[in-house]
């Protein structure tokens, strides 16, 4: 069962900076590997698929990379929607998910 | 307009059982990857289980392997989740999603060609299982 850890548990930043976020796995994965975002009180919301693809709707300042047991989510100037929690997940017979990102406002 | 709405939910006491559902909107679940997802208060995201495409293949959870049922009525466009023996830590938010997936079983196993992810989610359903 591949495991994966997201850090840091809770990133505080200011709007306009840039955020990056780490999701690590147990074992070395496929590109299979997507990102969500989730709003206090909200369902999550797909943000990027197979590593690296934007889903739709997504704004550009959201990229994925990565590859192996070390994936990123960078989010390139942040603005205040952007505050709230990301999870990692991969895709392979099951399904897994990170613990998850806070980002905050600093 | 795609939609996936969840009910069903409700206070139960351990050791009962509940049965949740998921009805879809705007698609067609027959052929369609779909899952259930949890949320325990204050807590990250955590697969439950899934229901395949055309196949119909399930897959559960460690956690609810045996003590929960993932299926569907496709005339009514629904996924549903049967719950068993209910423990406190089963306490969560329960969501279903469909899942933009494409690969084929061999031997039990799902050999993906592609994953766009988890792409439409329902606002939720709440179980609480409390004495």
């Amino acid at each position: 069962e591949t495991v994966l850890t997201q850090s840091p548990a809770t990133l505080s930043l200011s709007p306009g900076e840039r955020a990056t976020l780490s999701c690590r796995a147990s074992q070395s994965l496929t590109k299979f590997l997507a990102w969500y975002q989730q709003r206090p009180g909200q369902a999550p919301r797909l943000l990027i698929y197979e590593t690296s693809n934007r889903a739709t709707g997504v704004p550009a300042r959201f990229s994925g990379s990565g590859s192996g047991t070390d994936f990123t989510l960078t989010i390139s100037s942040l603005e205040p929607e952007d505050f709230a929690v990301y999870y990692c997940q991969h895709r392979d017979n099951w399904l897994s998910f990170g613990g998850g990102t806070r980002l905050e406002i600093k | 307009q795609v939609h996936l709405v969840e009910s069903g939910g409700d206070l139960v006491k351990p050791g009962g059982s509940l049965r949740l559902s998921c009805a879809a909107s705007g698609f067609d679940i027959s052929d369609t990857y779909m899952a259930w997802i949890r949320q325990r208060p204050g807590k990250g995201l955590e697969w439950v289980a899934y229901i395949s495409g055309i196949e119909s293949v399930t897959f559960y959870a460690d956690s609810v392997e045996g003590r929960f049922t993932i299926s569907r009525d496709n005339a009514k466009n629904s996924l549903y989740l049967h719950m068993t023996s209910l423990r406190a830590e089963d306490t969560a938010v329960y969501f279903c999603a469909r899942e933009d997936t494409d690969g084929y079983f061999e031997k039990g196993y799902l050999y993906l060609h592609s994953y766009k992810g988890l792409d439409v989610w329902g606002q939720g359903t709440t179980v609480i299982v409390s004495s």
